[in-house]
């Protein structure tokens, strides 16, 4: 069974910083691309960031470009997003989802963790 | 930056048809997908590459595209069908993914 467990969420201060990881069980890990999607409460989805199999192409959406960084260890079978200089605006509960092999869309997602910024 | 218009809200009563519709400039050289998303759940992808759909998913969820326009219908709509939905493309412009504002489906 194909799972992904997000784990790093918090309430952080404005400028701080946390590490999203997410742990990937039930397929190849490095087979699959992965994604880093969010959603602000009451809002909808938000696509933050992506990584290829090898980690050797990365996207970041405009809002988090210079701010954020994907990155992924496939002998651990792990998916992280470094997220520093958070603002307000990135409170979000932030799924990490698997790419469906040679489509972009999402087949799998966690169940998501939240972040709140705020003083 | 690409823009997926979606309406916010659709209703339909039970056993009817629900049309949930995706607009996008040049959409039709873009796969567009599917997401179903109930309250407090994470999303399910329902529909990819405008029509296919991922085991497990209903026969009564289908996809199409018109020009501009992808369309989500679902068939004999159940009241666990209601939630939001949302088209996502990717956007190889920019290489980004976008999806769209979110419809959400209500059953009378």
């Amino acid at each position: 069974e194909v799972q992904l467990v997000e784990s790093g969420g918090d309430l952080v201060q404005p400028g701080g910083s946390l590490r999203l990881s997410c742990s990937a069980s039930g397929f190849t890990f490095r087979s699959y691309s992965m994604n880093w999607v969010r959603q602000a409460p009451g809002k909808g989805l938000e696509w933050v960031s992506y990584i290829s199999t090898s980690g050797s192409t990365i996207y970041y959406a405009d809002s988090v470009k210079g701010r954020f960084t994907i990155s992924r260890d496939n002998a651990k079978n792990s998916l992280f997003l470094q997220m520093n200089s958070l603002r307000a605006e990135d409170t979000a509960v932030y799924y990490c989802a698997r790419d469906l092999v040679g489509v972009a869309a999402r087949d799998y997602w966690g169940q998501g963790t939240l972040v709140t910024v705020s003083s | 930056s690409y823009v997926l218009t979606q309406p916010p809200s659709v209703s339909v009563a039970p056993g009817q048809t629900a049309r949930v519709t995706c607009g996008g400039d040049n959409l039709g050289s873009k796969s567009v997908h599917w997401y179903q998303q109930k309250p407090g759940q994470a999303p399910v992808l329902v529909v990819y590459n405008d029509n296919d759909r991922p085991s497990g998913i209903p026969e009564r969820f289908s996809g199409s595209k018109s020009g501009n326009t992808a369309t989500l219908t679902i068939s004999r709509v159940e009241a666990g069908d209601e939630a939001d939905y949302y088209c996502q493309v990717w956007d190889s412009d920019s290489d980004h993914t976008v999806f769209g504002g979110g419809t959400k489906l209500t059953v009378l």
